[in-house]
């Protein structure tokens, strides 16, 4: 009965190669997030989705791709992976209601390591 | 824009001693405000929130109270235990997306 779930949980990868991380949540919510988090613990978002329609897109490079097919799925998918990539990416789901979104809950994380 | 700033750590405590975090914050609007606890190897975990001045959340023996007159929402917590060992974020939201401080790091010894 997990709420959010991502998978893989850990990816070991070279450079250039291109790969996806999938994530799922089964609270019902309308919005999907994915984060970076870096070595400092230092958290950024990257993408919002609401309703499968992109929200939020901050100042990420185009080799990253979110795709979310239904409200309850929002998958990244990263090309040609370089070693700057290598972080700890979260996907998170919120309600929203009246315009306003409620708190997040988060995934349990994919330890991403590009060498 | 919205940021949020947390006191630098590690905050190095033993077990049953007090906690105090600082956070405070800037925004444009009204927000909510939100503690989340991230363990080692974990995802981050809701522990408490606020959503209008004055209020104040509360989870597992942690309080923080929305002031904003000074804009602040300090993590408090009367006895700490082993188990609080980790790293505490602070952040906040505003029609949007979280905003989040750069986490505290919580170290408790026995």
């Amino acid at each position: 009965d997990t709420a959010v779930s991502q998978t893989p949980k850990y990816l070991v990868t070279q450079m250039g190669n291109d790969k996806s991380i999938k994530c799922e949540q089964n609270l019902g919510h309308d919005t999907m997030y994915w984060y970076k988090q870096d070595s400092k613990k230092f958290l950024k978002i990257m993408f919002s989705y609401n309703n499968k329609e992109l929200i939020i897109n901050e100042t990420v490079p185009n080799r990253f791709s979110p795709k979310s097919p239904d409200k309850a799925h929002l998958n990244l998918h990263i090309n040609s992976l370089e070693l700057g990539d290598s972080a700890v990416y979260f996907c998170a789901s919120s309600q929203t209601a009246g315009g306003k979104h409620y708190e997040q809950y988060f995934g349990p994380g994919t330890r991403l390591t590009v060498t | 824009g919205n940021s949020v700033t947390q006191m630098e750590g590690p905050v190095t405590l033993s077990e049953e001693a007090f906690l105090t975090i600082n956070c405070t914050y800037t925004a444009t609007g009204y927000p909510s405000l939100f503690w989340y606890v991230q363990y080692p190897g974990e995802g981050l975990q809701l522990l408490l929130k606020a959503t209008k001045a004055d209020d104040k959340g509360s989870n597992k023996g942690f309080e923080a109270t929305y002031r904003k007159e000074t804009t602040s929402f300090h993590l408090e917590k009367g006895s700490v235990q082993v188990s609080d060992s980790a790293v505490y974020f602070c952040a906040l939201s505003v029609y949007s997306t979280l905003t989040f401080g750069k986490g505290t790091m919580l170290l408790v010894s026995p």
